[in-house]
């Protein structure tokens, strides 16, 4: 286990609504990272957020979107969901000491979302 | 990009084997590498990582080999056991947004 916990565990929504997935870091951990893993592939970066600001974005439209509290936790919100957002959405934690990091990230169990 | 779908590489090991994973990296100025177990239902779980001044690296049961000239990585498990049935996917950190690229994944079957 690696102290990466994540909620909910699973979600049905329709299309065109709003979610938003939580995230609690491994202690002592001060970034979260978040993935979309669509079945059958790699978890590709959506974002990461670190001292409360985005760092990093990867190809994913602004309807996805995120934040980070003062404790580290993170959210991942989504706008007017799309069928193709179905995925497990992961989150990992890190600590990044302020170089270029290549820190390793540790991941959460994930949230299974269904868009119908 | 190229759409993997549901059919994953597949490498099938007889119990108490060797297993040797490989992944080709894309970008050349990755410098930091690692290789991550998902079982069924479950996160990624973090196996074993490599720097780029390193070719080399052992941990439990478990070898990394990088091979920069091809851009190539290897996992090398030992003794295979049930309990490493899984997908294993190779990442690498080497963009200056610091996000992790994962492979298509390699799904690992035990033989009895």
């Amino acid at each position: 286990e690696t102290g990466v916990t994540q909620s909910p565990t699973h979600l049905i929504k329709t299309r065109g609504q709003q979610v938003t997935l939580r995230c609690s870091s491994q202690s002592g951990h001060n970034t979260v990272s978040w993935y979309q893993q669509a079945l059958g592939q790699g978890p590709q970066f959506i974002f990461q957020y670190y001292r409360e600001e985005e760092n990093g974005r990867g190809n994913f439209p602004p309807r996805f979107s995120g934040l980070q509290f003062p404790n580290y936790s993170s959210e991942l919100n989504v706008n007017a969901l799309e069928l193709d957002d179905s995925a497990l959405y992961l989150c990992a934690s890190s600590f990044f000491s302020g170089r270029t990091s290549t820190d390793t990230q540790y991941f959460g169990p994930g949230t299974r979302l269904t868009v119908l | 990009g190229e759409s993997v779908g549901l059919h994953l590489p597949t490498l099938s090991v007889q119990e108490g084997d060797n297993s040797i994973i490989n992944c080709a990296y894309s970008n050349s100025a990755s410098d930091y590498f690692i290789w991550y177990k998902q079982e069924s239902g479950k996160g990624p779980q973090f196996i074993i990582d490599i720097r780029s001044n390193m070719d080399k690296r052992q941990g439990q049961r478990v070898t990394v080999l990088l091979n920069k000239t091809v851009k190539h990585l290897s996992l090398q498990i030992a003794a295979t056991q049930p309990g490493d049935s899984a997908v294993y996917f190779c990442a690498e950190n080497g963009s200056r947004d610091d996000k992790i690229i994962f492979g298509k994944g390699t799904r690992l079957h035990i033989l009895p």
